[in-house]
């Protein structure tokens, strides 16, 4: 089955503990991308990555970093985790950046920083 | 700045009843509009895909339509179920290096019986 996976769905951590969420997709896509989503602010993008060792930051990649050694892995780390990453995670993934090509979202990632 | 705006932010409906959402961007240069539904706590899944040349599109009882020249899009969902109960997000790619997404906030839907 064609999907996005992310592991963990729900993490509780303490400020500072550094943490990393797996993003994989198994349909052979170029493209990935995190997003953060909050209450009353929508899906913002943190990261994407375009293809293989290719990343670039979204609007708002403060405290984030990313890695893309394979094409099907883009995990998010988060070296020093505050409160203010509270947050719900998306990771997705589509063909290509641009035209009218599908994106598909995982599940999502439900983190909390205590 | 490109800004997606989505009216009303939540809305109630009965069950078998019609409904409108709405979609206003200043997104430029447009590539194209998406609507997703995002069910609460999953993440989104795309309804429909339009092109600056397509006027409407439907995916089942979801159908969704484009004026490009006032720059609004609409999803109307006929014959209310229960399932449709979730956010409706319209999302606009911009015709630039790396085709950046602007999602709007989405409106919030309850269907009730």
């Amino acid at each position: 089955e064609a999907q996005v996976t992310q592991n963990p769905r729900y993490l509780i951590t303490v400020t500072g503990k550094k943490l990393t969420v797996t993003c994989s997709q198994n349909m052979n896509h170029e493209y990935m991308s995190w997003y953060r989503q909050d209450p009353g602010l929508g899906l913002r993008q943190i990261y994407y990555s375009m293809n293989v060792e290719v990343t670039d930051k979204g609007d708002v990649p403060e405290g984030y970093k990313v890695s893309r050694k394979e094409k099907r892995n883009f995990p998010l780390i988060l070296e020093s985790p505050s409160p203010n990453q509270t947050s719900l995670y998306f990771c997705a993934s589509s063909l290509v950046q641009g035209g009218s090509y599908e994106q598909y979202f995982g599940p999502g990632t439900r983190l909390t920083v205590t | 700045k490109n800004q997606v705006e989505q009216s009303p932010q939540s809305l109630i409906i009965l069950e078998g009843k019609n409904c409108t959402l709405q979609c206003n961007y200043t997104v430029s240069p447009f590539s194209n509009l998406r609507w997703y539904k995002q069910d609460t706590g999953r993440g989104p899944v795309s309804l429909t895909i339009m092109t600056f040349s397509e006027n409407t599109k439907s995916n089942g009882r979801y159908t969704a339509t484009l004026d490009a020249d006032t720059k609004q899009s609409s999803l109307h969902i006929t014959a209310s179920q229960l399932s449709d109960s979730a956010s409706y997000i319209c999302v606009v790619s911009a015709k630039t290096a790396g085709n950046k997404l602007t999602f709007g906030g989405g409106t919030r839907v309850l269907v009730k019986p």
